[in-house]
């Protein structure tokens, strides 16, 4: 049983579109990452929002955290080809910060 | 700064048989924590050591163990290898107070 559920699984978008991939958990989280991660490589670390209500922006990547630090958003302006990758979120306790529970990923697909 | 760096990155190896992996967190970092990724069951928390010590451990058999040096490089062993054990494993190091982890590109295990 996944305690982080993401949706989608899979989307598929032209260049030029926005999309939004969804991170919810029933757990408080004291911090929540957003990871990337391409075939064979190890995921690369995006942002980490720590306060309920939190919205933090990196160029075309806008995530939030919900007040209640149990869900997140990703949501990405007028994706590129270069955006395609699995996007990961995971939750982190303070009494336990090297044990992330991980959802199971999104796949993003950008086609130009 | 130098990332996380992991060797070998990939291995094949036959049922029965026992493998090391090794782990050079970023300088500066105490925490390294290690997880499993399969197409299955996604990131699956293994272990974390701080400061040379198990931190937390994550719901896997006897079979895998790992170990924190002072230099804060790590190791983890897998024992007895199955065909189930065929895998990315990757490392990621942190500061041990936060949920940031950098990881690694991940050790690709083939078991046959």
């Amino acid at each position: 049983t996944q305690l982080l559920e993401q949706s989608p699984q899979f989307l598929s978008i032209q260049e030029g579109e926005n999309l939004t991939v969804y991170c919810n958990s029933s757990s408080v989280f004291s911090s929540l990452q957003w990871y990337r991660q391409e075939p064979g490589e190890g995921p690369v670390l995006l942002v980490t929002v720590v306060t309920g209500g939190e919205v933090k922006k990196l160029k075309r990547l806008t995530f939030q955290f919900g007040d209640a630090r149990k869900d997140s958003s990703l949501h990405i302006t007028a994706a590129q080809p270069g955006d395609t990758g699995l996007y990961l979120c995971a939750g982190a306790w303070r009494d336990s910060w090297g044990k992330l529970q991980f959802g199971a990923g999104t796949q993003v697909v950008v086609t130009p | 700064k130098a990332g996380v760096t992991q060797t070998p990155r990939y291995l094949i190896k036959t049922r029965g048989q026992q493998v090391t992996l090794s782990c050079s967190p970023i300088s500066g970092h105490r925490s390294v924590s290690w997880y499993q990724q399969t197409p299955g069951q996604g990131l699956q928390f293994l272990f974390e050591y701080f400061s040379e010590t198990q931190r937390n451990k994550g719901n896997f058999p006897g079979r895998f163990s790992g170990r924190q040096f002072s230099n804060s490089r790590s190791e983890m062993n897998v024992s007895t290898l199955e065909l189930g054990d065929s895998a990315l494993y990757l490392c990621a190091s942190g500061q041990g107070w936060s949920g940031e982890l950098f990881f690694g590109e991940g050790s690709r295990l083939t078991v046959l």
